[in-house]
């Protein structure tokens, strides 16, 4: 699977949007991007994922650079309980494979 | 709601004891499921690979007979810490995965007195 490089951490405003980058310029044509969260002593949350897209949900939106060496996920309007440790990770998609996790980025949202 | 269910969330033992956590696909049939330990402070590390009526692979470094694991059904896997000892106090998170991106327990902390 792909490496991928996030900040170790950022702040957010309550209220704003939380843009939180991610790199993984050696990313293969077959490998989707994923992002996840954990809220402290909680098992990781599945946020999103696409393969060349943006994509669009209930929780935020994905956006996938045309080259695909980079993403960023959005979160349009942060609250307090966004904070966490947010995960990119980008593997091939199918049944069986499990996800390797970086260090992520500790997004603080701040009141 | 949840998709994946863990049992126990937090267990507190003694030295020496066997502890059992169950990890439980719910609504959907899982042929893999898979075992993380965090540490705190540290991000999720993959223990071991659970395949449903085989016997499960292990990462580098994890011992298959201290951590057993038993995948009997395809909606219920468990991970057995034989003997635990101090250094096993961990933060053990399942996951599974049916046909939605892969989804996880809320995690089991464990603490070896």
């Amino acid at each position: 699977d792909a490496k991928t490089t996030q900040p170790p951490s950022m702040d957010c405003a309550e209220g704003r949007a939380a843009n939180l980058p991610c790199n993984h310029s050696t990313i293969s044509g077959n490998e989707y991007v994923y992002w996840y969260r954990q809220i402290h002593s909680q098992g990781p949350q599945y946020i999103i994922h696409g393969l060349k897209n943006n994509e669009t949900n209930e929780m935020a939106s994905l956006i996938i650079t045309e080259d695909r060496k980079s993403s960023t996920l959005i979160l349009p309007h942060a609250t307090l309980r966004d904070t966490a440790v947010y995960y990119c990770i980008v593997r091939v998609g199918g049944y069986g494979q499990n996800f390797v996790f970086g260090p992520g980025t500790r997004l603080s949202v701040l009141p | 709601g949840a998709v994946v269910s863990q049992h126990p969330s937090r267990v507190i033992c003694k030295s020496g004891t066997s502890v059992k956590i169950e990890c439980r696909s719910l609504d959907f049939q899982a042929t893999t499921m898979f075992w993380y330990r965090q540490f705190p402070k540290q991000s999720l590390m993959l223990m071991a690979t659970s395949n449903e009526g085989s016997k499960a692979t292990y990462e580098q470094g994890v011992e298959k007979d201290k951590f057993l694991i038993n995948h009997a059904s395809l909606t219920l896997s468990t991970l057995t810490v034989t003997s635990a000892h101090p250094e096993d106090s961990s933060f053990y998170i399942c996951s599974a995965r049916g046909d939605q991106p892969q989804h996880f327990g809320d995690g089991t902390r464990l603490s070896i007195l």
